[in-house]
Parts: C-alpha cells; sequence; structure tokens
C-alpha cells in the first residue's frame, strides 16, 4: 500500500525567512498530493494541494512543487510570520475512492 | 461550502461501555466518507472507508467489531466504539468529499471528537 514519509519532523524559522517540508510516496499511481495545518485541537485545514498532471502550484506566499518520477512533493511557504507556526501534513491520495494516506507531520514554528 | 459536522466534540466513558459518534455532510452528499484516528502530536490515521449502504472497508490492523461503522445515507456516518477501554482513548475525525467529485479532489474535515475512557 501508499507509504508517505516526511521531514522534517520539527523546523524553526525566523520569521520572514522561508521553511521548506518534503515528502515522499511510494505509489506511483497516486494522483493528488495535499497540504493540511492543523493547530492543536482543531481539525486539519487544506491549505494548497496538487495533481499529478501539474509540477507547481502557487497560492500567495505558499507553494507546491512535485517530482513523479521521484516521487517526491514538498511545499514551499515564504515570508514566514508567527500565524504560520502549525503543525502542518502532506498526503497521498491512494486509489480511486481517494484514501488520503497522511505523513507524520512537520511543526512549524516561526519565532518573531 | 463543503461542511462536515461531527458530534460530540468531547466524550468521557467508562470502560466497558459503547460511543457512537456522528459524522455529517451538511452541503453536499458523500457516497464516501473516512475515519481516521490520531494520537497526541501524531499523524492522522487512517482507520477505515466507510461506503453509503454497503460494507465499510477496515484497514488492515484495525478491529471491524470494536469499531462499528454504519453508512445510512448519503450525508450520515456513524462510528461506534464498542466496550470502550483506556487504549481506545484518542481524537477521531472524519472526512468526505462531495460524491460527484472524484478521488483527486479535498477532503473536508470534521472537529473531531475527544473520547477519553476512564
Amino acid at each position: 500500500g501508499e507509504n508517505v514519509e516526511q521531514h522534517p519532523s520539527t523546523l524553526s524559522v525566523q520569521e520572514g525567512d522561508s521553511a521548506v517540508i518534503k515528502c515522499t510516496y511510494s505509489d506511483s499511481a497516486s494522483n493528488y498530493f495535499p497540504w493540511y495545518k492543523q493547530e492543536l485541537g482543531k481539525r486539519p485545514q487544506l491549505i494548497i494541494d496538487i495533481r499529478s498532471n501539474v509540477g507547481e502550484k502557487k497560492d500567495q506566499r505558499i507553494a507546491v512543487t512535485l517530482n513523479k518520477t521521484a516521487k517526491h512533493f514538498s511545499l514551499h511557504i515564504t515570508e514566514t510570520q508567527p500565524e504560520d507556526s502549525a503543525v502542518y501534513f502532506c498526503a497521498a491520495s491512494r486509489g480511486s475512492q481517494g484514501n488520503l494516506i497522511f505523513g507524520k507531520g512537520t511543526k512549524l514554528s516561526v519565532k518573531p | 461550502g463543503a461542511v462536515v459536522s461531527q458530534h460530540p466534540s468531547r466524550v468521557i466513558c467508562k470502560s466497558g461501555t459503547s460511543v457512537k459518534i456522528e459524522c455529517r455532510s451538511l452541503d453536499f452528499q458523500a457516497t464516501t466518507m473516512f475515519w481516521y484516528r490520531q494520537f497526541p502530536k501524531q499523524s492522522l490515521m487512517l482507520m477505515a472507508t466507510s461506503n453509503e449502504g454497503s460494507k465499510a472497508t477496515y484497514e488492515q490492523g484495525v478491529e471491524k467489531d470494536k469499531f462499528l461503522i454504519n453508512h445510512a445515507s448519503l450525508t450520515l456516518s456513524t462510528l461506534t466504539v464498542t466496550s470502550a477501554h483506556p487504549e481506545d482513548s484518542s481524537f477521531y475525525i472524519c472526512s468526505a468529499r462531495p460524491s460527484a467529485q472524484g478521488g483527486n479532489s479535498p477532503l473536508h474535515f470534521g472537529n473531531g471528537t475527544r473520547l477519553t475512557v476512564t
């Protein structure tokens, strides 16, 4: 089955710096890769996603890149702000029903 | 749009009792819903895929007789934790996407249920 690896597990940056989180997946049939932000005790919130027919997608300060050949995708956050502090999860969609398999998460801390 | 409502948000029960958690899609129909479990500071682990009108599909290692799933309508799935024990204490979250959208579209999550078994 699908396996998603995520690195790093923790990331601390200064406000204004960029943050990069990387994920790899194992199932070459996976075709959808969302990123979720989860604050303590709350539901995961979708922040950006990318489909397998696209190599890069950007939404203001957030961008995602996908390398299908290498089976890895990355989240890039520029000009980080303290409110970006949270746990970020990558995921890969498995099968026709689109089961999402999640990475282990990255705790991002943005220091003012 | 695409709101998923989950109840209760918190529940405390005694060991040996059963607890039912409801997941509703408020403004869309969902043929399929997904149940996840999350331990503190850990990732979301897929427990099962709930299918409207048919049996749920459980992930390896998840006891189907322990975690009963019923998906009786296109807007409601329930998870019942039977004979709960302290090790079942966790954060349970459901998710769904509109039936009209394919598997490569966003999943929307409920607020989750914090279960504590004493």
